[in-house]
């Protein structure tokens, strides 16, 4: 079955601890991203990737990071999570970039930082 | 002022209602344009590509309108199962996405 799948699916953590949001897809698709949404704001683009080792800020990068050492995974690292990070993330991958195709979306990662 | 607006709703309808969202959008560089359904919790799930001539798919009709820079979609014979949040989102082209803040629709028995 064609998928995005995202873990975990829950996490409560506490503010300043290291955590990492994994993202895998089997569609063998180029370009994966990742969104945080935010009651009012809908999903803002946090950052993507066009390929492996091809990586670039959206449009709130601020205390995240990204990777793309493989083309399936796309990991998101929040080095020293804050309380303003609480929220819900989308890892998302398409064929080509989102902005001409269809977006395939994973579950969904809800988080909260105390 | 933001680059896609959604009238944020709720739409309260009931069923066999006919429905409009409409959604604006600020840069008109744009390329492409979508709508997605949200449930509630849920991912997003593309519904329809919005094309230049307009799109029909079943009960669902999607518009574009570039000299305004506003899109729509229209629901017909609403059904208890179109509940959900309807995100308007807009490409710039190749890898940039702006998705609008949603509009809830709440279809009632």
């Amino acid at each position: 079955e064609a998928q995005v799948t995202q873990n975990p699916r829950y996490l409560i953590t506490v503010t300043g601890k290291k955590l990492t949001v994994t993202c895998s897809q089997n569609m063998n698709h180029e370009y994966m991203s990742w969104y945080r949404q935010d009651p009012g704001l809908g999903l803002r683009q946090i950052y993507y990737s066009m390929n492996v080792e091809v990586t670039d800020k959206g449009d709130v990068p601020e205390g995240y990071k990204v990777s793309r050492k493989e083309k399936r995974n796309f990991p998101l690292i929040l080095e020293s999570p804050s309380p303003n990070q609480t929220s819900l993330y989308f890892c998302a991958s398409s064929p080509q970039g989102q902005g001409n195709t269809e977006a395939f979306f994973g579950q969904g990662t809800r988080l909260t930082v105390v | 002022r933001k680059e896609v607006e959604q009238d944020p709703g709720p739409f309260n309808v009931p069923e066999g209602a006919t429905v409009a969202f409409n959604c604006t959008y600020s840069n008109s560089a744009s390329q492409s344009f979508f709508w997605y359904r949200q449930d509630c919790r849920k991912e997003p799930k593309l519904l329809m590509s919005v094309y230049s001539s307009g799109n029909e798919d079943g009960r669902f009709t999607a518009q574009l309108n570039r000299a305004s820079q506003y899109i729509s979609l229209l629901i017909r014979d609403s059904k208890l199962s179109d509940s959900a949040t309807y995100l308007c989102v807009v490409g710039t082209g190749g890898f940039k996405t702006i998705f609008g803040a949603g509009t809830r629709l709440f279809v009632k028995a």
